[in-house]
């Protein structure tokens, strides 16, 4: 069984502050993790991966992830947010082969 | 190369009527899944192809859904008969295989009235 738990449904923060979208995991497997966002009226498209290699995974567009084992989380971060960054953004956990979705959470992005 | 492709992209219909859901994968992708987003809630697992053979169907609704691929190309997803907590936005993903992260297309905003 897995399950993915995004503690935040929402998330506001200041342009040019960071930003932390929190995501905890549970797997009988060794997961394979993942971040999407979903602009408004657009698909989901990956933002990084996590496949058992390193555990500092880097994405696209400045963002990274953190996989922590003792934890059992796979939070999100950026040093600086724009405000392109404003979007809902979903963690998902594979730990046999059907990957399962978070809630999501809604980043807001004040100028 | 070519993303994974859904249409339409929106469909307004009438409960009681019938819809099909159309997806193409990225080709040579052998893993199709499809989602489900009902408004305001998470999105959700409804099956998994590999080729043209159905991995796993546990998250489909009930037995007004049907799921095809055909070929083990593109996939359907038909509705009939549509009802209104159908609505929703039913999105298409597809794989290379286990390891790799997972293509999503735009998805299909289906509206019920």
């Amino acid at each position: 069984a897995q399950s993915v738990t995004q503690l935040d449904s929402h998330v506001s923060v200041s342009e040019g502050t960071p930003v932390l979208l929190r995501c905890n995991y549970s797997s009988s497997y060794s997961p394979s993790l993942f971040w999407y966002v979903q602009h408004p009226n657009k698909g989901l498209q990956l933002l990084l991966k996590y496949t058992s290699a390193a555990t500092l995974v880097k994405g696209i567009n400045g963002f990274e992830a953190e996989f922590k084992k003792s934890e059992t989380s796979f939070h999100l971060t950026k040093p600086s947010a724009h405000m392109s960054d404003a979007a809902e953004y979903f963690c998902v956990v594979r730990g046999s082969y059907i990957p399962t979705f978070g809630r999501g959470t809604s980043l807001i992005v004040h100028p | 190369e070519a993303g994974v492709t859904q249409f339409p992209s929106h469909s307004v219909i009438e409960k009681g009527q019938t819809v099909t859901l159309r997806c193409d994968p990225i080709s040579g992708h052998d893993n199709l899944y499809w989602y489900r987003r009902v408004m305001g809630k998470e999105i959700k697992f409804l099956l998994h192809f590999v080729k043209e053979s159905k991995q796993d169907e546990s998250g489909m609704p009930n037995n007004r859904f049907l799921a095809e691929r055909t070929g083990g190309t593109y996939s359907t997803l038909k509705v009939q008969p549509a009802e209104l907590e159908d609505s929703g936005v039913y999105f298409c993903a597809s794989s290379q295989d286990l390891y790799y992260g997972y293509t999503f297309g735009s998805g299909t905003r289906l509206t019920v009235v």
